[in-house]
Protein backbone atom coordinates (compact mmCIF):
# COMPACT_ATOMS: atom_id res chain seq x y z
CA UNK A 1 0.00 0.00 0.00
CA UNK A 2 0.86 3.82 -0.76
CA UNK A 3 2.09 5.98 2.00
CA UNK A 4 2.94 9.23 2.18
CA UNK A 5 5.13 11.23 4.23
CA UNK A 6 5.41 14.91 5.98
CA UNK A 7 7.71 14.70 8.40
CA UNK A 8 7.41 18.48 9.33
CA UNK A 9 4.42 18.92 11.32
CA UNK A 10 5.18 22.99 11.69
CA UNK A 11 7.27 25.11 10.13
CA UNK A 12 7.48 29.08 10.28
CA UNK A 13 9.09 31.55 7.50
CA UNK A 14 9.59 35.49 7.30
CA UNK A 15 7.75 37.46 5.03
CA UNK A 16 9.68 37.58 1.40
CA UNK A 17 11.96 34.38 2.29
CA UNK A 18 12.07 30.91 0.96
CA UNK A 19 10.30 27.71 2.21
CA UNK A 20 10.83 24.43 1.21
CA UNK A 21 8.03 21.91 2.60
CA UNK A 22 9.39 18.15 2.81
CA UNK A 23 7.32 15.09 1.45
CA UNK A 24 8.29 11.58 1.06
CA UNK A 25 5.97 8.75 -0.23
CA UNK A 26 6.55 4.66 -0.51
CA UNK A 27 5.11 3.00 -3.63
CA UNK A 28 5.75 -0.04 -5.69
CA UNK A 29 4.16 1.65 -9.24
CA UNK A 30 6.39 3.46 -11.67
CA UNK A 31 3.42 5.50 -12.81
CA UNK A 32 2.08 7.89 -10.28
CA UNK A 33 0.54 11.74 -9.48
CA UNK A 34 1.37 13.68 -6.78
CA UNK A 35 -0.17 17.14 -5.70
CA UNK A 36 0.07 19.66 -3.11
CA UNK A 37 -3.08 20.92 -1.50
CA UNK A 38 -3.16 24.06 0.71
CA UNK A 39 -5.76 24.12 3.34
CA UNK A 40 -6.10 27.52 4.83
CA UNK A 41 -8.20 28.34 7.92
CA UNK A 42 -11.21 28.62 5.92
CA UNK A 43 -10.67 24.82 5.74
CA UNK A 44 -10.92 25.09 1.50
CA UNK A 45 -8.78 22.27 -0.29
CA UNK A 46 -7.09 24.13 -2.20
CA UNK A 47 -4.71 22.64 -5.31
CA UNK A 48 -1.71 23.82 -5.51
CA UNK A 49 0.84 22.04 -7.79
CA UNK A 50 0.68 18.95 -9.25
CA UNK A 51 3.40 16.50 -10.57
CA UNK A 52 3.38 13.39 -13.09
CA UNK A 53 5.65 10.56 -12.03
CA UNK A 54 6.81 10.22 -15.50
CA UNK A 55 8.01 14.00 -16.08
CA UNK A 56 11.25 14.89 -15.59
CA UNK A 57 10.79 18.23 -15.12
CA UNK A 58 9.77 19.93 -11.87
CA UNK A 59 6.65 21.34 -11.85
CA UNK A 60 6.09 24.83 -11.55
CA UNK A 61 2.94 27.34 -10.74
CA UNK A 62 3.73 30.91 -10.12
CA UNK A 63 5.94 31.23 -6.63
CA UNK A 64 5.28 27.55 -6.39
CA UNK A 65 8.01 24.72 -7.20
CA UNK A 66 8.25 21.10 -6.69
CA UNK A 67 11.63 19.20 -6.22
CA UNK A 68 10.81 15.48 -7.46
CA UNK A 69 13.04 13.24 -6.70
CA UNK A 70 11.89 9.59 -8.15
CA UNK A 71 14.55 7.59 -7.24
CA UNK A 72 14.26 9.21 -3.91
CA UNK A 73 10.71 9.10 -3.35
CA UNK A 74 10.88 12.85 -2.49
CA UNK A 75 8.50 15.52 -3.86
CA UNK A 76 9.00 18.50 -1.46
CA UNK A 77 7.16 21.64 -2.33
CA UNK A 78 9.29 25.65 -2.76
CA UNK A 79 7.49 28.85 -1.80
CA UNK A 80 9.31 31.66 -2.79
CA UNK A 81 8.65 35.32 -1.76
CA UNK A 82 6.56 33.98 0.70
CA UNK A 83 3.25 36.32 1.41
CA UNK A 84 0.99 36.28 4.73
CA UNK A 85 -1.79 34.92 2.50
CA UNK A 86 0.33 31.50 1.97
CA UNK A 87 0.20 30.65 5.97
CA UNK A 88 -2.34 27.31 6.03
CA UNK A 89 -1.60 23.78 6.39
CA UNK A 90 -0.40 22.32 3.50
CA UNK A 91 -0.72 18.15 2.74
CA UNK A 92 1.15 16.63 0.10
CA UNK A 93 -1.06 13.54 -1.94
CA UNK A 94 0.00 10.92 -3.70
CA UNK A 95 -2.66 9.65 -6.68
CA UNK A 96 -2.58 6.28 -8.69
CA UNK A 97 -2.09 5.77 -12.49
CA UNK A 98 -4.38 3.31 -12.71
CA UNK A 99 -7.86 4.47 -13.90
CA UNK A 100 -11.13 3.61 -12.11
CA UNK A 101 -12.22 3.00 -8.49
CA UNK A 102 -10.17 2.86 -5.69
CA UNK A 103 -6.70 3.61 -7.43
CA UNK A 104 -8.71 7.26 -8.01
CA UNK A 105 -8.25 7.93 -3.95
CA UNK A 106 -6.04 10.50 -2.96
CA UNK A 107 -3.42 9.40 0.33
CA UNK A 108 -2.78 12.33 1.76
CA UNK A 109 0.29 13.27 4.59
CA UNK A 110 -0.71 14.40 7.72
CA UNK A 111 0.37 17.89 6.57
CA UNK A 112 2.37 21.00 7.78
CA UNK A 113 1.32 24.18 9.35
CA UNK A 114 2.94 27.15 7.85
CA UNK A 115 3.10 30.28 9.39
CA UNK A 116 4.26 33.35 7.67
CA UNK A 117 6.12 36.12 10.01
CA UNK A 118 5.85 39.25 9.01
CA UNK B 1 -21.08 27.50 -11.46
CA UNK B 2 -21.03 26.48 -7.94
CA UNK B 3 -18.80 23.82 -7.77
CA UNK B 4 -19.08 21.29 -5.08
CA UNK B 5 -21.58 22.63 -2.19
CA UNK B 6 -21.25 20.85 1.10
CA UNK B 7 -24.18 21.02 4.00
CA UNK B 8 -24.48 21.72 6.33
CA UNK B 9 -21.26 23.56 7.32
CA UNK B 10 -21.30 23.04 11.61
CA UNK B 11 -23.69 20.04 13.30
CA UNK B 12 -23.98 18.82 16.50
CA UNK B 13 -25.54 15.43 17.34
CA UNK B 14 -26.04 13.32 20.26
CA UNK B 15 -24.38 9.53 20.30
CA UNK B 16 -26.93 7.32 18.24
CA UNK B 17 -28.93 10.36 16.11
CA UNK B 18 -28.61 9.97 12.35
CA UNK B 19 -27.92 12.22 10.09
CA UNK B 20 -27.17 12.97 6.39
CA UNK B 21 -24.48 15.07 5.07
CA UNK B 22 -25.17 16.80 1.85
CA UNK B 23 -22.95 17.05 -1.12
CA UNK B 24 -23.47 18.30 -4.52
CA UNK B 25 -21.64 19.74 -7.45
CA UNK B 26 -22.64 21.16 -10.42
CA UNK B 27 -19.51 20.45 -12.65
CA UNK B 28 -20.99 16.93 -14.23
CA UNK B 29 -17.99 15.39 -12.87
CA UNK B 30 -18.58 11.40 -12.93
CA UNK B 31 -16.13 10.73 -9.51
CA UNK B 32 -17.46 11.92 -6.52
CA UNK B 33 -15.37 11.08 -2.81
CA UNK B 34 -15.93 11.61 0.59
CA UNK B 35 -13.32 12.06 2.99
CA UNK B 36 -12.68 12.87 7.08
CA UNK B 37 -9.82 14.77 8.52
CA UNK B 38 -8.77 14.29 12.11
CA UNK B 39 -5.80 16.06 13.61
CA UNK B 40 -2.58 14.53 12.61
CA UNK B 41 -3.98 11.82 10.51
CA UNK B 42 -4.61 13.91 7.78
CA UNK B 43 -7.35 13.18 4.56
CA UNK B 44 -9.05 9.47 4.80
CA UNK B 45 -11.44 7.96 2.12
CA UNK B 46 -14.78 7.09 3.37
CA UNK B 47 -16.72 5.95 0.61
CA UNK B 48 -16.48 7.30 -3.32
CA UNK B 49 -18.49 6.78 -6.61
CA UNK B 50 -18.02 6.36 -9.97
CA UNK B 51 -20.75 7.17 -11.77
CA UNK B 52 -24.83 7.09 -10.68
CA UNK B 53 -25.86 4.45 -9.16
CA UNK B 54 -21.91 3.00 -8.21
CA UNK B 55 -20.52 3.41 -5.05
CA UNK B 56 -17.85 1.28 -2.76
CA UNK B 57 -15.85 1.65 0.12
CA UNK B 58 -12.84 3.60 1.17
CA UNK B 59 -10.40 3.22 3.63
CA UNK B 60 -13.03 3.57 6.33
CA UNK B 61 -16.14 3.12 5.41
CA UNK B 62 -17.39 2.00 8.83
CA UNK B 63 -20.68 3.53 10.05
CA UNK B 64 -21.37 5.30 6.89
CA UNK B 65 -23.55 4.44 4.22
CA UNK B 66 -23.37 6.08 0.75
CA UNK B 67 -25.84 6.39 -2.67
CA UNK B 68 -25.23 7.82 -5.71
CA UNK B 69 -28.87 8.55 -7.35
CA UNK B 70 -27.57 11.46 -9.67
CA UNK B 71 -24.70 12.25 -11.22
CA UNK B 72 -25.11 15.72 -8.90
CA UNK B 73 -25.71 14.26 -5.46
CA UNK B 74 -23.60 12.35 -3.01
CA UNK B 75 -25.23 12.06 0.41
CA UNK B 76 -22.76 10.64 3.32
CA UNK B 77 -25.06 8.83 5.64
CA UNK B 78 -24.30 8.44 9.66
CA UNK B 79 -26.28 5.78 10.96
CA UNK B 80 -26.04 5.43 14.78
CA UNK B 81 -23.46 8.31 15.51
CA UNK B 82 -20.86 8.01 17.91
CA UNK B 83 -18.38 9.96 19.45
CA UNK B 84 -15.57 8.95 17.36
CA UNK B 85 -17.57 10.05 14.27
CA UNK B 86 -15.94 13.27 15.45
CA UNK B 87 -14.42 15.06 12.86
CA UNK B 88 -14.27 17.34 9.72
CA UNK B 89 -16.20 15.79 6.38
CA UNK B 90 -14.71 16.80 2.90
CA UNK B 91 -16.64 15.88 -0.54
CA UNK B 92 -14.55 16.18 -3.47
CA UNK B 93 -15.55 15.37 -7.33
CA UNK B 94 -13.57 15.11 -9.89
CA UNK B 95 -14.11 15.20 -14.23
CA UNK B 96 -13.40 11.07 -14.60
CA UNK B 97 -11.69 8.00 -12.87
CA UNK B 98 -8.16 9.34 -15.32
CA UNK B 99 -5.80 9.79 -11.91
CA UNK B 100 -4.73 12.99 -13.49
CA UNK B 101 -7.63 14.85 -13.21
CA UNK B 102 -7.51 17.18 -9.83
CA UNK B 103 -10.36 16.83 -7.29
CA UNK B 104 -12.45 19.71 -6.52
CA UNK B 105 -13.35 19.90 -2.95
CA UNK B 106 -16.02 21.56 -0.89
CA UNK B 107 -15.61 23.25 1.89
CA UNK B 108 -16.01 21.04 5.10
CA UNK B 109 -18.93 20.71 7.17
CA UNK B 110 -17.68 20.12 10.37
CA UNK B 111 -19.10 17.56 12.84
CA UNK B 112 -19.14 17.00 16.61
CA UNK B 113 -21.15 14.09 18.36
CA UNK B 114 -21.38 14.39 21.80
Amino acid sequence: AQTVTQSQPEMSVQEAETVTLSCTYDTSESDYYLFWYKQPPSRQMILVIRQEAYKQQNATENRFSVNFQKAAKSFSLKISDSQLGDAAMYFCAYRSSWSGGATNKLIFGTGTLLAVQP
Amino acid sequence: NAGVTQTPKFQVLKTGQSMTLQCAQDMNHEYMSWYRQDPGMGLRLIHYSVGAGITDQGEVPNGYNVSRSTTEDFPLRLLSAAPSQTSVYFCASSYSGLSNQPQHFGDGTRLSIL
